[in-house]
């Protein structure tokens, strides 16, 4: 059982490139999120997505878009990187909602020069 | 109000003994209190959960203790192992918002 898969597992980008974080979910959940992680700052919410076909911005959403192309997979992605969003970035999964058990992937370690 | 603030930072806890992170809330309408755990390199994982209308809930040897009037939850970890070292998040949660804790590093040594 896979769970949560993302990729790239790391990433180094220049200022002002994009890139898109891809990630997805094999246990039929309908909910998915994508998170940053900071040193002393405990995970945050960038994006997530209810249901299929729709998306909601989190509690940091400026410098970042989200497309839920189907129910298995939703992509996170940065359209001029900036230094500030050196981060490590998780998604997740629930079945519904946020009082389900979330299921997070591995991450992807980005770093912006 | 949004904020779950979690202590301590760090933790250091002799293989057996009991180790306790604490955290606190202001937003009375949260509802829902996962506590995850993290080994480094991984995504968390939910290690237990807690609802307001309980006071404690057990499983295995991990423990919430939930104290509503002082808006207040904490995660007890009894006989503590090596295996346990790890970093810990608490967290609240309201209708579309999931607030995390900043983390406590547990360390375990045998």
């Amino acid at each position: 059982n896979a769970g949560v898969t993302q990729t790239p597992k790391f990433q180094v980008l220049k200022t002002g490139q994009s890139m898109t974080l891809q990630c997805a979910q094999d246990m039929n959940h309908n909910s998915m999120y994508w998170y940053r992680q900071d040193p002393g700052m405990g995970l945050r919410l960038i994006y997530y997505s209810a249901s299929e076909g729709t998306t909601d911005k989190g509690e940091v959403p400026n410098g970042y878009n989200v497309s839920r192309l189907n129910k298995r997979e939703f992509s996170l992605r940065l359209e001029s990187a900036a230094p500030s969003q050196t981060s490590v970035y998780f998604c997740a999964s629930s079945s519904q909602g946020l009082k389900q058990p979330q299921h997070f992937g591995d991450g992807t370690r980005l770093s912006i020069l | 109000q949004q904020q779950v603030k979690q202590s301590p930072q760090s933790l250091i806890v002799q293989k057996g003994g009991i180790s306790i992170i604490n955290c606190a809330y202001e937003n009375t309408a949260f509802d829902y209190f996962p506590w995850y755990q993290q080994f480094p390199g991984k995504g968390p994982a939910l290690l237990i959960a807690i609802r307001p209308d309980v006071s404690e809930k057990k499983e295995g040897r991990f423990t919430i203790s939930f104290n509503k009037s002082a808006k207040q939850f904490s995660l007890h970890i009894m006989d503590s192992q090596p295996g346990d070292s790890a970093t810990y998040f608490c967290a609240a949660s309201f209708t579309d918002k999931l607030i995390f804790g900043t983390g406590t590093r547990l360390q375990v040594f045998p």
